[in-house]
């Protein structure tokens, strides 16, 4: 059972326009959240993340939002640039000793120029 | 500063050999560790992680383990490789404590 679901595999934005990408859950007990970006042939690197205790997070051009009620959290780029391109990856963890985090299948985001 | 590292980069191995790959972390004590597989066209899936020396748990059944022989170092083992087995696996670390992760750069793995 995929508790971290990334349902757009692909996505293409204009350079200068907005990218969203989206993310659902179905476990209640997640609690934190994270967004990686991932380049090919490299480990991901970690972007931005997101507190159950917060709807929205900033930095810089990167946004979080997080809809509790929803189980739904989104990743906003403002603005979008060609280097932006990559796979981003959403990622949940629940409040425990190890604080392990299940990972969503990730969302190829294309920035055209 | 804290250092994640990862080999080798790339390896092709043969169906029935074994495997063993590396991940040690330096500037930091007492890290948690994990290996992540990452599937072609699919997600980053937790294999297994550890918050001590001989601290193991697997998260899948599979034809991999995982050991931890000293408090900064992961190595990732299998006794006869699948071609199933194929995949880029990643390393991580994150501090004891809810934080994030930090990835070393990766290994991919074809098993021909």
């Amino acid at each position: 059972d995929q508790q971290v679901k990334q349902n757009s595999p692909s996505l293409s934005v204009q350079e200068g326009r907005i990218s969203i990408l989206n993310c659902d859950y179905t476990n209640s007990m997640f609690d934190y959240f994270l967004w990686y970006k991932k380049y090919p042939a490299e480990g991901p690197t970690f972007l931005i993340s997101i507190s159950s205790i917060k709807d929205k997070n900033e930095d810089g051009r990167f946004t979080v939002f997080l809809n509790k009620s929803a189980k739904h959290l989104s990743l906003h780029i403002v603005p979008s640039q060609p280097g932006d391109s990559a796979v981003y990856f959403c990622a949940a963890s629940a409040a425990s000793g190890t604080y392990k985090y299940i990972f969503g299948t990730g969302t190829r985001l294309k920035v055209l120029a | 500063s804290q250092t994640i590292h990862q080999w080798p980069a790339t390896l092709v191995q043969p169906v029935g050999s074994p495997l063993s790959l590396e991940c040690t972390v330096e500037g930091t004590s007492n890290p948690n560790l994990y290996w992540y597989r990452q599937a072609a066209g699919r997600g980053l899936q937790l294999l297994f992680y550890s918050v001590g020396i001989g601290q193991i748990s697997s998260e899948v059944p599979q034809n991999l383990s995982a050991s931890r022989p000293q408090d900064r170092q992961f190595i990732l083992s299998s006794k006869k490789l699948l071609l199933s087995d194929s995949g880029f696996y990643l390393c991580a670390w994150s501090p004891a404590g809810r934080s994030g992760y930090t990835f070393g750069s990766g290994t991919r793995l074809t098993v021909v």
